[in-house]
């Protein structure tokens, strides 16, 4: 059965650059969730898309911006990089059955961001 | 808010032992409850669900109960293998927040041979 793709799966940046992390859901996934862990830390919740609309906010810092496309996929794009940015970045989408968001969210395999 | 509580490790066992990782919570409104695994160098995998009081999932030997009363989903396995080890969160969502997930802050296990 098709994933969550994420790409790329690795990213070496400098700081104050700018980064482009992307998130293909499975296939008929309408809603997309953006995750990041840090070194040793639990999963935090980002941002996420409903439909192509952002559905809900979370700890995302202000240099940080996404979006979700028509065909469904979604971009996070992350400015003036700081240390405190390296993170495994995670992607996660789900499916609606009979018009009700499914609470299941199934995973990508994750970005490592690595910032210097 | 939402939050999770887990016991954080890491635990260590020895291969066929018994493995209880226990997690509580705190929600506004109905949540439902998962635990996900990660593997060494890997992404989030889900090992099992309840969307609701008393009930249990399972999959893979694994177990946990919705316990309501208790606000608690602790994980469970009767013999543990080494290809089991690895980090184990518990996570919630509520609907009124829009399914986004609360994990706590992850089990180590490591079963030794």
């Amino acid at each position: 059965a098709a994933g969550v793709i994420q790409s790329p799966r690795h990213l070496i940046k400098e700081k104050r650059e700018t980064a482009t992390l992307k998130c293909y859901p499975i296939p008929r996934h309408d809603t997309v969730y953006w995750y990041q862990q840090g070194p040793g830390q639990d999963p935090q919740f980002l941002i996420s898309f409903y439909e192509k609309m952002q559905s809900d906010k979370g700890s995302i810092p202000d240099r940080f911006s996404a979006q979700q496309f028509s065909d469904y996929h979604s971009e996070l794009n992350m400015s003036s990089l700081e240390l405190g940015d390296s993170a495994l970045y995670f992607c996660a989408s789900s499916s609606k059955k009979q018009g009700v968001v499914q609470e299941t969210q199934y995973f990508g395999p994750g970005t490592r961001l690595l910032v210097l | 808010g939402n939050s999770v509580t887990q016991m954080e490790g890491p635990v260590t066992l020895s291969e066929e032992a018994f493995l209880t990782i226990n997690c509580t919570y705190t929600a506004t409104g109905y949540p439902s409850l998962f635990w996900y695994v990660q593997y060494p160098g890997e992404g989030l995998q889900l090992l099992l669900k309840a969307t609701k009081a008393d009930d249990k999932g399972s999959n893979k030997g694994f177990e946990a109960t919705y316990r309501k009363e208790t606000t608690s989903f602790h994980l469970e396995k009767g013999s543990v293998q080494v290809s089991d080890s690895a980090v184990y969160f518990c996570a919630l969502s509520v609907r009124g927040s829009n399914y986004k997930l609360t994990f706590g802050k992850g089990t180590l296990l490591t079963v030794n041979p």
